[in-house]
């Protein structure tokens, strides 16, 4: 039971790259959410989706897209990166089956230079 | 929207002493206060969460108070080890079956031995 997978790890893009930032869970979560972790700001919620299908935006989505087309992967694309989008990326899981805790991925690092 | 404030921003303590980390929230509908412990480069863990319908949880050296009325809530750390060391987050959200969670900045807790 992997819970939550973040890929990749680590990533250097340059300005006006897009790439894809990978979340697959195997809890059988409803709820799926990323977020954005900036020195001295806390986590700021990107996007969520309640269930396969479903998506919204949250405090910061601009820049992002974001789609769910299976209850186990929400992939988050930045569709041309710039330097403000260097951060911390976590992806998070919540569901019944969990007493609705919201567990969070390792972490993605992205630079944008 | 919600807006979550979280004091002090650094704490520093002596083993054996006690902490204490305060939250004000602004939307009175939020009814989940999840705390989550982050070491560095590490995901946030889960630590302990309150929900509106109780006013205190403890969980060993661990509790958590919360002030509906003044809509503040506050985590309690006694007999703190140098393993305490990491940074805190509170949050806050309405929980109606899944949350997106609004997050403080954080607040930087060093236990010194």
């Amino acid at each position: 039971n992997a819970g939550v997978t973040q890929t990749p790890k680590f990533q250097v893009l340059k300005t006006g790259q897009s790439m894809t930032l990978q979340c697959a869970q195997d809890m059988n979560h409803e709820y799926m959410s990323w977020y954005r972790q900036d020195p001295g700001m806390g986590l700021r919620l990107i996007h969520y989706s309640v269930g396969a299908g479903i998506t919204d935006q949250g405090e910061v989505p601009n820049g992002y897209n974001v789609s769910r087309s299976t209850t186990e992967d929400f992939p988050l694309r930045l569709l041309s990166a710039a330097p403000s989008q260097t951060s911390v990326y976590f992806c998070a899981t919540q569901g019944a089956s969990s007493g609705n805790t919201i567990y969070f991925g390792e972490g993605s690092w992205l630079t944008v230079v | 929207g919600e807006n979550v404030e979280q004091h002090p921003s650094t704490l520093s303590v002596q083993e054996g002493d006690s902490a204490v980390i305060k939250c004000t929230y602004s939307d009175s509908a939020s009814n989940y206060f999840p705390w989550y412990k982050q070491e560095l480069g590490k995901r946030p863990q889960l630590i302990i969460d309150i929900r509106s319908n109780v006013g205190e949880k403890k969980d060993q050296r661990i509790a958590v108070t919360l002030n509906k009325t003044a809509k503040h809530f506050s985590l309690h750390i006694t007999e703190t080890q140098p393993e305490d060391s990491a940074v805190y987050f509170c949050a806050a959200s309405i929980n109606s079956g899944y949350s997106t969670l609004t997050f403080g900045k954080g607040t930087m807790l060093l236990v010194s031995p």
